[in-house]
């Protein structure tokens, strides 16, 4: 079974740019969730995508949106970049909504993103 | 707010030695999950705990989740360099927005 999938690994991106990345969940997966992490922030919750509804928000603002496809693939977007947004992006699926049961998160290799 | 602690952040230490590194919080988890990560990839689950008081082992890893189910520790007896990596627990809730409540991390450099 193919794990998650992550493109770009690796972007470079000018201050004021947008951006979207992209996660493939584990097949039959349906939540996707976001994470973003600096090593002086750890990491930080960004949103959960279940069923094409965005389910939970993490304290980011608006700049940081996402969406998730029917077939559950998700993408996340961040417009106007700031130097600060430098970070690895993190999409990890579950089979359920995160909280429900014995939830389980596997995660992406991550996108590293750079903003100069 | 940071609901998980780790400790330690960081340990260095010699291949062969032991070591444990705890994970507290003041909140209830109906489960604990401990993943490795390393440079440039993402987090590798390595165990999930479910039950106050559970012990799980997973070759020279030992996870042991709380009775009260609000913390956690790992022991890794026999540390070897391919240890080496950051440590993370992340405990389960279904309340709030953040369902799975990542730790600061524990940063592990085990040397030959």
């Amino acid at each position: 079974k193919a794990g998650v999938t992550q493109t770009p690994r690796y972007l470079i991106k000018t201050r004021g740019q947008q951006v979207t990345l992209s996660c493939s969940p584990i097949s039959g997966h349906r939540s996707v969730s976001w994470y973003q992490q600096t090593p002086g922030q750890g990491l930080q919750f960004l949103f959960e995508y279940f069923s094409e509804t965005q389910r939970n928000k993490g304290n980011f603002p608006g700049r940081f949106s996402g969406r998730q496809f029917s077939n559950s693939r998700s993408e996340m977007n961040v417009s106007t970049l700031e130097l600060g947004d430098s970070a690895l992006y993190l999409c990890a699926s579950s089979p359920v909504m995160l909280g429900q049961g014995n939830t389980e998160a596997f995660f992406g290799q991550g996108t590293r993103l750079t903003v100069v | 707010t940071q609901l998980l602690e780790q400790s330690p952040q960081f340990l260095s230490i010699q291949e062969g030695e032991n070591l444990t590194v705890y994970c507290n919080s003041s909140s209830v988890f109906s489960s604990l999950q401990w993943y490795r990560q390393e440079p440039g990839e993402g987090p590798v689950l390595l165990v999930t705990v479910v039950t106050g008081g559970e012990v799980k082992k997973l070759k020279r890893l030992t996870f042991q989740f709380g009775d009260a189910r609000k913390d956690s520790s790992l022991h890794i007896t026999a540390a070897q360099p391919g240890d080496t990596g950051l440590y993370l627990c992340a405990g389960a809730q279904n309340t709030g927005f953040q369902k799975l409540v990542f730790g600061t991390g524990t940063r592990l450099l085990v040397s030959p």
